[in-house]
Order: C-alpha cells, then sequence, then structure tokens
C-alpha cells in the first residue's frame, strides 16, 4: 500500500525567510509524485509533477526535488501570499489512477 | 479553456438521506475521479471513471457510488448518509488514464455536512 507523509505539519514563517517542506513517501514503483497547492475551503492547484530521482521544478518562488524515499518543495524569500496548504501525492504502478496525498503542511507567512 | 465546476457548493442533510454531487470535466479532460477529505487531512481516493466506466475503486463502502456521462461529466452518489461522511468533496479531471502518470485538476469541491 502507498502512503505519504507530509513534515511539518504546520510551518511559521517571516516574510524572506526560506524554508523546506518534506514528502516522505512509499511506493511500489513510483510513476509520478506530485505537489499541489490548496487555499482554505478550495480544490487544489496543481504545481507540479516529478518522475524520477535527481528530477528538480522550478515555479517562482517555489522549487521541488525528488529523491528515491522524499521529496522537498523548497520556499525561498516567501511572502504572505505563499500561505496556504501544501499537498504531496504519488501515484504507484499497483495503485491504478489513484493519487495518495499526504496529510499537507500548513504554511503561514508573516509580514 | 474551462476548468473543473462542481455543483452544489455547499449542502446539508440529514442522516439517512441521500444526495447526489455534480461535476463537470476539464475541456479536453475524459477522466474524472473523486476524492473525500475530512477536515485537516489530505484528499482521499473514492473512485475514477473513465469511458462511462468505473476505473479504479479506493477502500470506500458501495454506498459510494457514481457516474460518467456521455460528455465526460460525472456524479458522485452517496446513500445512508452517515455522520462522518461529512467533508469536502473534490472532483478532478485528467486527459489520460492509465499508464504514465498524469495531473489531475481539481474543481473547488462541494462542501458537505451531515446532521
Amino acid at each position: 500500500e502507498d502512503q505519504v507523509t507530509q513534515s511539518p505539519e504546520a510551518l511559521r514563517l517571516q516574510e524572506g525567510e526560506s524554508s523546506s517542506l518534506n514528502c516522505s513517501y512509499t511506493v511500489s514503483g513510483l510513476r509520478g509524485l506530485f505537489w499541489y497547492r490548496q487555499d482554505p475551503g478550495k480544490g487544489p492547484e496543481f504545481l507540479f509533477t516529478l518522475y524520477s530521482a535527481g528530477e528538480e521544478k522550478e515555479k517562482e518562488r517555489l522549487k521541488a526535488t525528488l529523491t528515491k524515499k522524499e521529496s522537498f518543495l523548497h520556499i525561498t524569500a516567501p511572502k504572505p501570499e505563499d500561505s496556504a496548504t501544501y499537498l504531496c501525492a504519488v501515484q504507484g504502478n499497483n495503485a491504478g489512477n489513484m493519487l495518495t496525498f499526504g496529510g499537507g503542511t500548513r504554511l503561514m507567512v508573516k509580514p | 479553456e474551462t476548468g473543473v465546476t462542481q455543483s452544489p457548493t455547499h449542502l446539508i442533510k440529514t442522516r439517512g438521506q441521500q444526495v447526489t454531487l455534480r461535476c463537470s470535466s476539464q475541456s479536453g479532460h475524459n477522466t474524472v475521479s473523486w476524492y473525500q477529505q475530512a477536515l485537516g487531512q489530505g484528499p482521499q481516493f473514492i473512485f475514477q471513471y473513465y469511458r462511462e466506466e468505473e476505473n479504479g475503486r479506493g477502500n470506500f463502502p458501495p454506498r459510494f457510488s457514481g457516474l460518467q456521462f456521455p460528455n465526460y461529466s460525472s456524479e458522485l452518489n452517496v446513500n445512508a448518509l452517515e455522520l462522518d461522511d461529512s467533508a469536502l468533496y473534490l472532483c478532478a479531471s485528467s486527459p489520460l488514464a492509465g499508464g504514465e502518470a498524469y495531473e489531475q485538476y481539481f474543481g473547488p469541491g462541494t462542501r458537505l455536512t451531515v446532521t
């Protein structure tokens, strides 16, 4: 059974204070690892897909990296508008077409 | 390009009742997945529909059922509602089913409250 654990559960940063969110996973053959952003009461917004260890992707202040056991979402010089819950999900070879999500990291960036 | 839409936005039902939630997929997408998200948790996969047939199911009882229509829109039906069914129900569409990994694009969700 695929499993995803995200840490920390919550993270408070000052504006401009860079940090990283962790996503640890176990999966029977990784087809893809996905990062989403979710604002309160809304649906998740797609950010990145990573397919293999060593891959990196960037978008504005966000950079996602992938190893064989975990993924990191690095946030450089965050702004208050980056405050949201960040969700990590995996799709494995034996999981059909389902995404298995972690519990998310709730990020709060204070001005 | 039209994104994923869901209706209604909010819904309040009584325990034991039945509910139907609706989803229109993003333009060009033929696969729809449904997820349940309890407060403070990540989404959990309910099932997926592709070409009007169920194409994978998570650990949910048979009282959770669905449909997909020829225009790729979808319905989620829940019978005999229980208090624990209170959650945000998310619909996600994607262009393909099976094979390579693909991004799923989510709608805004339907907040269901069971009293």
